[in-house]
């Protein structure tokens, strides 16, 4: 079975602050990881993925995650928020050969504060 | 471009209503998908299709029916709606069926059951 955890379901940081968001899966085979974000009154759009290509992942507007699996992680990183960034992000891991296993964490909202 | 397009974005039912939400996509994609969203939850898969005339049950079917009629069209039914399905409803699409592929969201129908 795969899943997937979201540390954290509120994150907060002031503009022009590192962002860090939080994820850690669970597989019993090498996972492919996503990062999507929800953007208010919006549906999800696809941020970045890992399919084990390069351990460093660059996504959309300035966002990358590092997948690390000694830690099974893939934390999302943006060197210096902006106030654009406030959303709701979501990583979500899927193995084998269908979408249909992509499994989703419970999101974290992030707010930027002026 | 409109991508998915979801209808209605908003409705209230009453229990023991029925009701059917649209799905269009015009991207030509093979495969549609229906979620749900509820607070703390992340997403949840409830059917998919890999075609048309084609559907399956995701993680959280029961209650739901669905049908994919033409290509282009997915929709998802509610015979007899329950308070239990207050939730937001997203549609994706994907051009492909594999563990690695990205998902195009609709912007979601908020559903209410009083």
């Amino acid at each position: 079975a795969q899943s997937v955890t979201q540390l954290g379901s509120h994150v907060s940081v002031s503009e022009g602050a590192l962002v860090l968001l939080r994820c850690n899966y669970s597989s019993s085979v090498p996972p492919y990881l996503f990062w999507y974000v929800q953007y208010p009154n919006q549906g999800l759009q696809l941020l970045l993925k890992y399919t084990s290509a390069a351990t460093l992942v660059k996504g959309i507007n300035g966002f990358e995650a590092e997948f690390k699996k000694s830690e099974t992680s893939f934390h999302l990183t943006k060197p210096s928020a902006h106030m654009s960034d406030a959303a709701e992000y979501f990583c979500a891991v899927s193995r084998g050969g269908s979408n249909y296993k992509l499994t989703f964490g419970k999101g974290t909202l992030l707010t930027v504060n002026p | 471009n409109a991508g998915v397009t979801q209808t209605p974005k908003f409705r209230v039912l009453k229990t023991g209503q029925s009701m059917t939400l649209l799905c269009a996509q015009d991207m030509n994609h093979e495969y549609m998908y229906w979620y749900r969203q509820d607070p703390g939850m992340g997403l949840r898969l409830i059917h998919y299709s890999v075609g048309e005339g084609t559907t399956a049950k995701g993680e959280v079917p029961d209650g739901y029916n669905v049908s994919r009629l033409k290509k282009q069209n997915f929709l998802l039914g509610l015979e007899s709606a329950a308070p239990s399905q207050t939730s937001v409803y997203f549609c994706a699409s994907s051009s492909r069926f594999g563990a690695n592929e990205k998902l195009f969201f609709g912007s979601g129908t908020q559903l209410s059951v009083l």
